[in-house]
């Protein structure tokens, strides 16, 4: 089993709908989680780090769920700009080479 | 005010000859990192360091090293470069070392894309 597993898609979705991505790690002792937001030929950006009890920005939903050893991302009302890979990253407290882990992305295409 | 830079950002090159990519931060974090984008879009770290010093060293030929001259440059040399190093490389740089701090966000620069002939 990878150690962060991610739909990789594409979600093709129209604009103003909900959609929603899943992240599974495999290590029960991972610390910490995020979700980036990569475009096309550019650099991955934090989009949001993921608390234990759930946050929200604006349309942006992130979920843990340290049970099933998941998270999850619901994005609402879809933008034409939302279109982009979504990267799920775990970080473990250890200081070695595991600490670090991204998923392979799910990808995003908003369609008008 | 660019806060996590690389140069170049394009490398065209040949099978065989070494190149150099280098990274700066102007944000004055403790701890940069080299990741690996291949054409399947995975992104791999290859190395982190902290304070100029290696803290992360994942599984990748020795025809790759890092040098990180201070803590705000972090510089990726490669030796006889091969087919298989074309990919698009990002540096990095986050507050503390990942592992250390609850929240570390990192910040990456806008990536090198190597193709190698």
């Amino acid at each position: 089993r990878k150690e962060v597993e991610q739909d990789p898609g594409p979600f093709n979705v129209p604009e103003g709908a909900t959609v929603a991505f899943n992240c599974t790690y495999s290590n029960s002792a991972s610390q910490s989680f995020f979700w980036y937001r990569q475009d096309c030929r550019k650099e991955p950006k934090l989009l949001m780090s993921v608390y234990s009890s759930g946050n929200e920005d604006g349309r942006f939903t992130a979920q843990l769920n340290r049970a099933s050893q998941y998270i999850s991302l619901l994005i609402r009302d879809s933008k034409l700009s939302d279109s982009a890979t979504y990267l799920c990253v775990v970080n473990q407290r250890d200081t070695g080479r595991r600490a670090l882990t991204f998923g392979s992305g799910t990808r995003l295409q908003v369609q008008p | 005010d660019t806060a996590v830079s690389q140069t170049p950002k394009y490398l065209v090159t040949q099978m065989g000859n070494d190149k150099s990519i280098k990274c700066e931060q102007n944000l004055g974090h403790d701890t940069m990192y080299w990741y690996k984008q291949d054409s399947k879009k995975f992104l791999k770290i290859m190395f982190s360091y902290n304070n100029k010093e290696l803290i992360i060293n994942e599984t990748v030929p020795n025809r790759f090293s890092p040098k990180s001259p201070d803590k705000a440059h972090l510089n990726l040399h490669i030796n006889s470069l091969e087919l298989g190093d074309s990919a698009v490389y990002f540096c990095a740089s986050s507050q503390v070392p990942p592992g250390q701090g609850t929240y570390n966000e990192q910040f990456f620069g806008p990536g090198t894309r190597l193709t190698v002939l």
